[in-house]
């Protein structure tokens, strides 16, 4: 069964220091997609990006780089040069496609990250 | 502008009474979700719709019910059956199979 593991429950980190977030996923399908998620203290989440499974470029946008890894099952995220505004919860989500044709997306548990002043 | 509308944002009920989450979407997505946020357990799927007319229970469905008679809307009701029905509930949308989801707001309900 599809499954998505944030081992990391809350990090903290003083501001300026480079953070990792950590993502494991668990399928049995070729083609999938995964995603990364903030969800800021007002509740809503916010979409960051989106991977599919045959694109393993890294990829970096602005202090935000992820990395994902076929062969370890993993879509890490790395914030540089922290800030207190990237204090959020983090999730990690893996979606794919059912025999109906619908998508059903799985979510992990989040990451809570507090960035200190 | 575009988006999902979730309401009320925060819901008091007593035990024992049947609630009703609103869900609306203008972004013309074809595919709506219902999730519950607990502390420490992230999102778990409720229902899921990927047509007008037909949904689907996801992992944690007992107590739960929905509809999608229109579109643009996915209303959940929270039964009297639900055990432990305190907790933030978030509805999404998709455009297509894969895409990003968008969530609404969230509606924070408290069973008492």
């Amino acid at each position: 069964a599809q499954k998505v593991t944030q081992a990391q429950t809350e990090i903290s980190v003083v501001e300026k220091e480079d953070v990792t977030l950590d993502c494991v996923y668990e399928t049995r399908d070729t083609t999938y997609y995964l995603f990364w998620y903030k969800q800021p203290p007002s509740g809503e989440l916010v979409f960051l990006i989106r991977r599919n499974s045959f694109d393993e470029q890294n990829e970096i946008s602005g202090r935000y780089s992820w990395n994902f890894q076929k062969s370890t099952s993993s879509f890490n995220f790395t914030i540089t040069a922290s800030q207190v505004v990237d204090s959020a919860v983090y999730f990690c989500a893996l979606s794919e496609a059912l025999t109906s044709g619908t998508y059903k997306y799985i979510f992990g548990t989040g990451t809570r990250l507090k960035v200190l002043a | 502008d575009g988006g999902i509308t979730q309401s009320p944002k925060y819901l008091f009920r007593k035990e024992g009474q049947n609630v009703t989450l609103s869900c609306e979407q203008n972004l013309n997505h074809d595919a709506m979700y219902w999730y519950r946020q607990d502390p420490g357990q992230g999102l778990r799927l409720i229902y899921y719709s990927q047509i007008v007319n037909d949904f689907q229970k996801g992992d944690i469905a007992e107590g739960y019910s929905v509809s999608r008679e229109k579109k643009e809307s996915f209303p959940l009701t929270v039964t009297s059956a639900q055990k432990n029905p305190t907790a933030f509930y978030l509805c999404a949308s998709s455009i297509t199979g894969g895409s990003p989801l968008h969530f609404g707001n969230g509606t924070r309900l408290t069973v008492t």
